[in-house]
């Protein structure tokens, strides 16, 4: 597609559920990276995969948060036994090749994640 | 580690100037990069900066200076559909690390 496209884009779910939030990057694109974006906050850096390199998971808060991506596809990210304060927009960035700040990260919409 | 500070509100006119200042701290730095994300929206690529010194695109300028670690977002001739959050954001060999973002809001 002509952009980062995500899905699903609102995820409502019970605490202590397993949840996964899907990211396609747009075609051609290397570098993928996660953040997560609390109510009025920055953007919190979670992990990221260029090419077959083994990924930056650097960011990850815990040891229930795991993503994968196969190649320069599809790119899933997992939180396992959601707690009330995994509740954020997850969003996933692409760009042309990763490593250089001045590659601009192109944004897909998010996916908005309410744990109850 | 990295970190960065600016701003959290800004509130200008419409067709004013203003300027959000960036100012970080940062081991291995690769360029200073800025975004801006309307409400609800996705965070979309402003400019970057390598080098010291001002760059132009349009109505927004961004400048750098290394050894102030300091830069800053200069937006002209204001309009409405700029109101939104814009953040800094530092580069390292890997990724990029954001500020928590200024919220500018336009008044007509």
């Amino acid at each position: 597609g002509a952009g980062v496209s995500q899905s699903p884009s609102n995820k409502v779910t019970e605490k202590g559920k397993d949840v996964e939030l899907r990211c396609d990057p747009i075609s051609g694109h290397t570098a993928l990276y996660w953040y997560r974006q609390r109510l009025g906050q920055g953007l919190e850096f979670l992990i990221y995969f260029q090419g077959n390199s083994a990924p930056d998971k650097s960011g990850l808060p815990s040891d229930r948060f795991s993503a994968e991506r196969t190649g320069e596809s599809v790119s899933t990210l997992t939180i396992q036994r959601t707690q009330q304060e995994d509740s954020a927009v997850y969003l996933c960035a692409s760009s042309a090749s990763g490593g250089q700040a001045g590659q601009p990260q192109h944004f897909g919409d998010g996916t908005r994640l309410s744990i109850l | 580690g990295q970190s960065l500070e600016q701003p959290s509100e800004v509130t200008a006119v419409e067709g004013a100037i203003v300027q959000i200042n960036c100012t970080y701290q940062t081991s291995g730095f690769y360029g200073l990069s800025w975004y801006q994300q309307h409400d609800g929206g996705a965070p979309t690529f402003l400019s970057y900066n390598a080098l010291d010194g001002l760059e132009e695109t349009g109505r927004f300028s961004s400048f750098l200076s290394r050894s102030d670690s300091y830069g800053y977002l200069l937006l002209q001739e204001l309009q409405m559909k700029d109101s939104a959050s814009y953040f800094c954001a530092v580069g390292s060999a890997r990724q990029l690390t954001f500020g928590s973002g200024t919220q500018l809001t336009v008044l007509p």
